[in-house]
């Protein structure tokens, strides 16, 4: 079935780096999400992406969709300690219409001051 | 965020014993989801139903059982054939058919001694 694979696993970044994460899909995707969960918290949907080549920015944040709708990145500039938290992207099944998804195992981010 | 409840927060069960987890949500959604999450893991999906008084399973749904009764409700029960019921529980619903971004409930936090 279709896999939806991150990394890196974990992500240390000094407060001010930059940093990138990425999603990588067995299979061609007809969207990808991608959504936050703070240390203790639930996943807060963060934004999507629905096609080819699609970049879209929220302030640091800059989210890419791959020109094959099978990979996608978060990058974060200037990484601050709100930033804290584990980044899931995330597909639709690949037999499915209704809003089912699959999600990567995350990429946890810690941010040293 | 917001729009869906969970509860209780934290739940103590011992070995043994059927527990029911609840998840309400007053945002008029058609499917509603159950995930698990365990320490450092992504999400994995256990139940979801996408119209009232229907649900299928998802990848993990032996030793768990769900209703939809009514479409703002949809609770999950643990039961004690589930091996290893100690995880985060969180309940998520999207507005259902071509739309995937899914709003999280903030979880409930199962341990089973």
């Amino acid at each position: 079935g279709q896999q939806v694979m991150q990394i890196p696993q974990y992500q240390h970044v000094q407060e001010g780096e930059d940093f990138t994460t990425y999603c990588n899909s067995s299979t061609t995707l007809s969207n990808i999400q991608w959504y936050k969960q703070r240390p203790g918290g639930h996943p807060v949907f963060l934004i999507q992406l629905v096609k080819s080549g699609e970049v879209k920015k929220q302030k640091r944040l800059t989210f890419q969709f791959g020109e094959a709708k099978k990979n996608s990145s978060l990058h974060i500039t200037a990484t601050q300690t709100t930033d804290v938290g584990t980044y899931f992207c995330a597909g639709p099944g690949s037999t499915d219409s209704w809003g089912k998804l699959q999600f990567g195992a995350g990429t946890q981010v810690v941010v040293t001051p | 965020d917001g729009g869906i409840t969970q509860s209780p927060k934290y739940l103590f069960r011992k070995e043994g014993q059927n527990v029911t987890l609840s998840c309400e949500q007053n945002l008029n959604h058609d499917a509603m989801y159950w995930y698990r999450q365990d320490p450092g893991q992504g999400l994995r999906l256990i139940y979801y139903s996408q119209i009232v008084n229907d649900f299928q399973k998802g990848d993990i749904a032996e030793g768990y059982s769900v209703s939809r009764e009514k479409k703002e409700s949809f609770p999950l029960t643990v039961t004690s054939a589930q091996k290893n019921p100690t995880a985060f529980y969180l309940c998520a619903s999207s507005i259902g058919q071509s739309s995937y971004e899914q709003y999280f409930g903030p979880g409930t936090r199962l341990t089973v001694t």
